[in-house]
């Protein structure tokens, strides 16, 4: 089985690009979760769909981050404009509804923005 | 809002020394999960925990959950160098609460 997918693994941008960054969750998983993860911060919840609805947004740290879910299988996390203070790992993880609430993580995007 | 706090935040052992990572909530858990991050990788789900009081192994490591579900621990038994990465601890519900972690490292 396929596990979480990201693309792409490695972004670098300067100050002022818009970035998008790409998730394909496991099939079959209701739940998708998008993560930013520093040195300082640990890692951090930006913001989770159910059933591709965008459940909880309290964790995007300002207007610059957007995040759509247009259908089950894909998601995007949009930065615009990109500011070197948002240079982290962003990862992606899905999880099944009911059972346990384990969370299955991409292997994440390294963002750097100069 | 709830938090979780892990401590050490960095640990440095002998290989085949033991290990502990302590994880404190300021609020009461239904259940916990643990995970760990190999240099570089995701963060991977070791265990889930949901009894007070439960006591799970696996192998070499020892997860357990406090009487009042407000703290859990790690032990890793004679450590090995692959047990090197950092260890989560996570308030589980829907989103799940992550602690900042503990970061091992092990010289042989």
């Amino acid at each position: 089985d396929a596990g979480v997918i990201q693309s792409p693994r490695h972004e670098v941008t300067e100050m002022g690009q818009e970035v998008t960054l790409r998730c394909k969750p496991i099939s079959g998983h209701d739940y998708l979760f998008w993560y930013r993860q520093t040195m300082m911060r640990g890692l951090e919840l930006l913001i989770y769909f159910n059933n591709n609805v965008p459940i909880d947004d309290s964790g995007m740290p300002e207007d610059r981050f957007s995040a759509k879910m247009p259908n089950a299988s894909f998601s995007t996390l949009k930065i615009q404009p990109s500011e070197p203070r948002d240079s982290a790992v962003y990862f992606c993880a899905s999880r099944l509804a009911g059972g346990t609430d384990t969370q299955y993580f991409g292997p994440g995007t390294r963002l750097t923005v100069l | 809002g709830q938090q979780v706090m892990q401590i050490p935040q960095y640990q440095h052992v002998q290989e085949g020394e033991d290990f502990t990572t302590y994880c404190n909530s300021s609020t009461t858990l239904s259940n916990i999960q643990w995970y760990k991050q190999r240099p570089g990788g995701h963060p991977v789900f070791l265990i889930q925990l949901v009894k007070s009081g439960e006591v799970k192994k696996q192998k070499r490591l020892t997860f357990q959950f406090g009487e009042a579900k407000k703290n859990s621990s790690l032990h890793i038994t004679a450590t090995q160098t692959t047990d090197v990465g950092t260890y989560f601890c996570a308030g589980a519900g829907t989103a799940l609460i992550f602690g900042k972690g503990t970061t091992l490292s092990v010289s042989s």
